[in-house]
């Protein structure tokens, strides 16, 4: 399989615990997302990397986030002291420039 | 923020007959992308129209592109039940490193 994956595909936590996904992309791609979707809502633009340079950071994004990409391939993004509010679909996507995203199967995630 | 507008939220139509999405958007764009996705799944692309284009066709897949009227629509013809699934347009903006935003998404349930 040579598309975009992400593990795990579900996480359940414990609000105040910390959780990291990570994110393989396609392996020529140097531009890689993330996006998170809730429920009934189209996917809203967390940051982006181009090789392992961050570009990119939304609003949305706050103190507790914190994406890498250290050597430009796979990507981590690290939430701490999960809220309840940050319960959603974590989708990663990666392209080559800005030509088509690809996106990868998502990482629910549910706080309780 | 939700630079896309999709209309209409949800559609319902039988099978063979066709279904036209329509996206609206804000700013100036590079291109606009359009995806499908199922109940809690990933974003499988469909098709992806530029600035300079103004038709494509993909298959069953019909996209159209007017940049003055800042819109786009999506015909999927002779529809099948496998059809049904959330559709998405995302626009690529000028200057933002290649991110899209997405609309909110059209339902459309296609029954045998």
């Amino acid at each position: 399989d040579t598309g975009v994956s992400q593990d795990p595909r579900h996480k359940i936590t414990k609000r105040g615990q910390n959780v990291t996904f990570r994110c393989d992309p396609i392996s020529e791609h140097n531009r890689l997302y993330w996006y998170r979707q809730t429920l009934g809502q189209g996917p809203e633009f967390l940051t982006y990397f181009q090789n392992e340079a961050q570009l990119e950071k939304s609003r949305l994004l706050s103190d507790r986030f914190s994406a890498e990409r250290p050597k430009g391939s796979f990507s981590t993004l690290e939430i701490q002291r999960t809220e309840q509010g940050d319960s959603a679909m974590y989708l990663c996507a990666s392209s080559l420039m800005g030509d088509t995203q690809y996106f990868g199967p998502g990482t629910r995630l549910t706080v309780l | 923020s939700q630079q896309g507008e999709e209309d209409p939220q949800a559609l319902s139509i039988q099978e063979g007959e066709n279904a036209t999405m329509n996206c609206s958007y804000k700013t100036s764009i590079n291109n606009l992308q359009w995806y499908r996705q199922n109940s809690g799944r990933g974003l499988v692309h469909l098709i992806l129209i530029r600035s300079n284009e103004r038709e494509k066709h993909s298959g069953r897949l019909r996209v159209t592109l007017d940049t003055s009227k800042k819109s786009s629509s999506l015909l999927i013809t002779a529809s099948r039940a496998a059809d049904t699934a959330s559709y998405f347009c995302a626009t690529d903006a000028d200057n933002q490193g290649g991110k899209l935003i997405f609309g909110q998404g059209t339902e459309l349930s296609v029954k045998p």
